[in-house]
């Protein structure tokens, strides 16, 4: 059964940093893309940053583009996504995805909620 | 960078109605379009992806269509677990920047 598990997220004060960790487990972790998309409670998803198979390429959405870096150790089946600099409206659950065709989302984990606040 | 319109914002309906979700892409993204449903406090699910094929488990009411920038997410016959948020979702970019639409909530009248 594929599985991910998302964990690391908590309260932070602005300007803070926090990483997120997602391990998966039940699939070929280092064969899939993922990605992190966020939802603030009570509203929409909004993608955040993906990464490829190996680790080599990575892309991020502008609003957290220079402050959030993804990253993956495919020996231990974990995602990253170390977040500096934090704002108050980078206050959501964060989610990790697993991609196949059509970057299609197949998997999610069950969210990790990341709270920026004084 | 492709911006995802959906309406309705939210619907009521009633269980055995007929239900439409439309989602309109700001520029062509051919057949790159996946739709999400999500129950409060839980992940999305993924329902169906490129327009129309279904994802493995999900039942057959739920069907989709469309291409280009007009696509459309029909349930059949609304049953009581398909109360939720749908949101449809581009992936069309190069590189894959991802976009949602802001979803549509369906619910019980």
């Amino acid at each position: 059964e594929v599985q991910l598990v998302e964990s690391g997220g908590g309260l932070v004060q602005p300007g803070g940093s926090l990483r997120l960790s997602c391990a998966a487990s039940g699939f070929t972790f280092s064969s899939y893309w993922m990605h992190w998309v966020r939802q603030v409670p009570g509203k929409g998803l909004v993608w955040v940053s993906r990464i490829n198979s190996d680790g080599s390429t990575t892309s991020y959405a502008d609003s957290v583009k220079g402050r959030f870096t993804i990253s993956r150790d495919n020996a231990k089946n974990t995602l990253y996504l170390q977040m500096n600099s934090l704002r108050a409206e980078d206050t959501a659950v964060y989610y990790c995805a697993r991609v196949f065709g059509y970057n299609a989302f197949d998997s999610w984990g069950q969210g990790t909620l990341v709270t920026v606040s004084s | 960078d492709i911006q995802m319109t959906q309406s309705p914002s939210s619907l009521s309906a009633s269980v055995g109605d007929r239900v439409t979700i439309t989602c309109r892409a700001s520029q062509s993204i051919s057949s790159f379009l996946n739709w999400y449903q999500q129950k409060p406090g839980k992940a999305p699910k993924l329902l169906i992806y490129a327009t129309s094929t279904l994802q493995s488990g999900v039942p057959s009411r739920f069907s989709g269509s469309g291409s280009g920038i007009d696509f459309t997410l029909t349930i059949s016959s609304l049953q009581p677990e398909d109360f939720a948020t749908y949101y449809c979702q581009q992936s069309y970019s190069t590189p894959p920047i991802v976009t949602f639409g802001p979803g549509t909530k369906v619910d019980i009248k």
